[in-house]
């Protein structure tokens, strides 16, 4: 069973500060990492892809990926309470046919960010 | 203009009856998903379609059955619905990148909130 662990929270971090989450798979072959918000009630909405080790920064959102670890993460810099909901880790699998087409989500982890 | 649309947005029904949720996205991708919601928030794919053809079917109970009439509409049938069916449908969509570009970023439909009484 391939899997997406994710710290589920919640999170509390006040306005201003970091917020670090994390998101460890099991499948070492997987290609794509992705990270959606999802605020209560609405659907996910995607905020960072990245498929290279390293880093990837877009405005306050940076994504971290490690492949030999297994492991991505995202820092959201300067906390908003805006920025308050829960975050979903995605990772698309390697493989031919039908495995390319499919993300296997974490349970999401609760962020709050107290003014 | 919406990208990834879902009807109906909410859906109360008593247990046994059939119901049909309706996808339709306007992004001209080739592939659609059909994801449940549990209260846990827990997001698992059900169905994948690419260019119409069932390319993914996890362990969905029989009662479930996709129709894709054509590459921008996804359907979800379900038969004999049981309390555990509650929960939030999401579909959604994505395009298949050309050799060594990964655009395979699934983007939403509003979801559609069924609740079985």
């Amino acid at each position: 069973q391939k899997e997406v662990e994710q710290n589920s929270g919640p999170l509390s971090v006040p306005e201003g500060a970091i917020a670090s989450l994390n998101c460890t798979y099991s499948d070492r072959g997987s290609q794509s990492f992705f990270w959606y918000r999802q605020y209560s009630g609405k659907s996910p909405e995607l905020i960072m892809f990245i498929y290279s080790n390293g880093d990837k920064e877009d405005g306050r959102f940076t994504a971290q990926l490690n492949k030999a670890s297994q492991y991505v993460s995202l820092l959201i810099r300067d906390s908003q309470p805006s920025d308050s909901a829960t975050y979903l880790c995605a990772v698309n699998l390697s493989g031919s046919g039908g495995s390319n087409y499919k993300l296997t989500f974490g349970k999401g982890t609760l962020l709050t960010v107290n003014p | 203009d919406t990208a990834v649309s879902q009807t109906p947005k909410y859906l109360v029904t008593q247990m046994g009856n059939d119901k049909s949720i309706k996808c339709e996205q306007n992004l001209g991708h080739d592939t659609m998903y059909w994801y449940k919601q549990d209260s846990k928030k827990f997001l698992k794919i059900m169905f994948s379609y690419n260019n119409k053809e069932l390319i993914i079917n996890e362990t969905v109970p029989n009662r479930f059955s996709p129709k894709s009439p054509d590459k921008a509409h996804l359907n979800l049938h379900i038969n004999s619905l049981e309390l555990g069916d509650s929960a939030v449908y999401f579909c959604a969509s994505s395009q298949e990148g050309v050799a060594g570009v990964h655009t395979d970023t699934q983007y939403f439909g509003p979801g559609t909130r069924l609740t079985v009484l």
